[in-house]
């Protein structure tokens, strides 16, 4: 079946480096969203890429799309302690049901 | 204010014993979704439900039950079959349950743990 999986499992950067997490889909996808969870939290939705190569941004965050549409990653700029927590992608075929990744949890060290 | 609720926030259960998971939303939206989280691990798919009075199994169904009785609810039910409930249960519903790019919105999630 269908497997989505991420890397790193685990990132720990000093306050101000940059973090980038990657997205990789075993089937080409439709469209990928990204999710943040804070620690003890629930999963907030972030971005919904649906282009192939598309890139979007927030703030410092950047998001990106790959060509062939099996790939995903997010890109944070000058981390802050705010940035804490766990970045999951969840990948779509084209139906109603995701596939989501197995996470990176970021810990940002002041 | 519009959102997910579940409830409790915490749970205990004593082995073989059934435990039903409350989840309510106020959004209006036509699926729901069931997720369950073990530590350190992502969301896998165990129920959801695209309308009311239907559901279809996800990825770990075995030892789950769910109805859709109401639009606004979507309880779980986990049985004694589950061979390890213990974990953080989350419920989810998206706006529409045939469009692939709707945003999923997240309860606050319930904490199961089998003494």
């Amino acid at each position: 079946g269908q497997q989505v999986m991420q890397i790193p499992q685990y990132q720990h950067v000093q306050e101000g480096e940059d973090f980038t997490t990657y997205c990789n889909s075993s089937t080409t996808l439709s469209n990928i969203q990204w999710y943040k969870q804070r620690p003890g939290g629930h999963p907030v939705f972030l971005i919904q890429l649906v282009k192939s190569g598309e890139v979007k941004k927030q703030k410092r965050l950047t998001f990106q799309f790959g060509e062939a549409k099996k790939n995903s990653s997010l890109h944070i700029t000058a981390t802050q302690t705010t940035d804490v927590g766990t970045y999951f992608c969840a990948g779509s075929s084209g139906t109603y049901k995701y596939i989501f990744g197995t996470g990176t949890r970021l810990k940002v060290l002041a | 204010d519009g959102g997910i609720t579940q409830s409790p926030k915490y749970l205990f259960r004593k082995e073989g014993q059934n435990v039903t998971l409350s989840c309510e939303q106020n959004l209006n939206h036509d699926a729901m979704y069931w997720y369950r989280q073990d530590p350190g691990q992502g969301l896998r798919l165990i129920y959801y439900s695209q309308i009311v009075n239907d559901f279809q199994k996800g990825d770990i169904a075995e030892g789950y039950s769910v109805s859709r009785e109401k639009k606004e609810s979507f309880p779980l039910t986990v049985t004694s079959a589950q061979k390890n409930p213990t974990a953080f249960y989350l419920c989810a519903s998206t706006l529409s349950g045939g469009a692939r790019t709707d945003t999923q919105y997240f309860g606050p999630g319930t904490r199961l743990t089998v003494l």
